[in-house]
């Protein structure tokens, strides 16, 4: 499989409790970007990485969320002390540019339901 | 903040029927992207427009990006029950793409 990899596709958790949710990009792709899909909303950006720069994280929406990606690859986004309205879909993307007018190449996300 | 409001949210139309969804902005884009998402996926990329004015077509789909460049329609001709879809627009800023809501089209058979 060439595309955009997320795991896991369904996570259910109870509050309180912490999510790791993994992304593994198109090989060579240097941009990754991670949105969140809530029910009748669109995509909300949350962190986007580029190559070796500090990613943007001016999209996180608490502290409770974090993201790393090692070695210029695979992405994991960890939420801590997971809320209820923290259930959406988590959707990864990666680009070959960065930014821009690139494409945005998709995982198919991975859905989180808080109970 | 660059907000893009789509309209209509929601567009249900019969097998055949022409249809225009709109991603409107204050802002200017550099350039705009229209996606489709089908559900359990994630989005896909259709075009991309970046020239003000520019027309842009892909089968019966039919893409225009205002001469302001502030925004975009997507006009499909003789609707089919595959472009039932979630269809969002995303422009280009700060080294991201914003995504507006999306038009959820449904096409009955």
């Amino acid at each position: 499989g060439a595309g955009v990899s997320q795991s896991p596709s369904n996570k259910v958790t109870e509050k309180g409790k912490d999510v790791e949710l993994r992304c593994d990009p198109i090989s060579g792709h240097t941009a990754l970007y991670w949105y969140r899909q809530s029910l009748g909303q669109g995509l909300e950006f949350l962190i986007y990485f580029q190559g070796n720069s500090a990613p943007d994280k001016s999209g996180l929406p608490s502290d409770r969320f974090s993201a790393e990606r090692t070695g210029g690859s695979v992405s994991t986004l960890t939420i801590q002390r997971t809320q209820q309205e923290d259930s959406a879909v988590y959707l990864c993307a990666s680009s070959r540019l960065a930014g821009g007018t690139g494409e945005l190449f998709f995982g198919e996300g991975s859905r989180l339901t808080v109970l | 903040t660059q907000l893009l409001e789509q309209s209509p949210q929601f567009l249900s139309i019969q097998e055949g029927e022409n249809l225009t969804v709109y991603c409107n902005s204050s802002s200017v884009f550099s350039s705009l992207q229209w996606y489709r998402q089908e559900p359990g996926e994630g989005p896909v990329l259709l075009v991309t427009v970046v020239t003000g004015g520019e027309v842009k077509k892909l089968k019966r789909l039919t893409f225009q990006f205002g001469d302001a460049r502030k925004d975009s329609s997507l006009h499909i001709t003789a609707a089919q029950p595959g472009d039932t879809g979630l269809y969002l627009c995303a422009g280009e800023g700060n080294n991201r793409l914003a995504f507006g809501k999306g038009n959820q089209v449904v096409v009955i058979p």
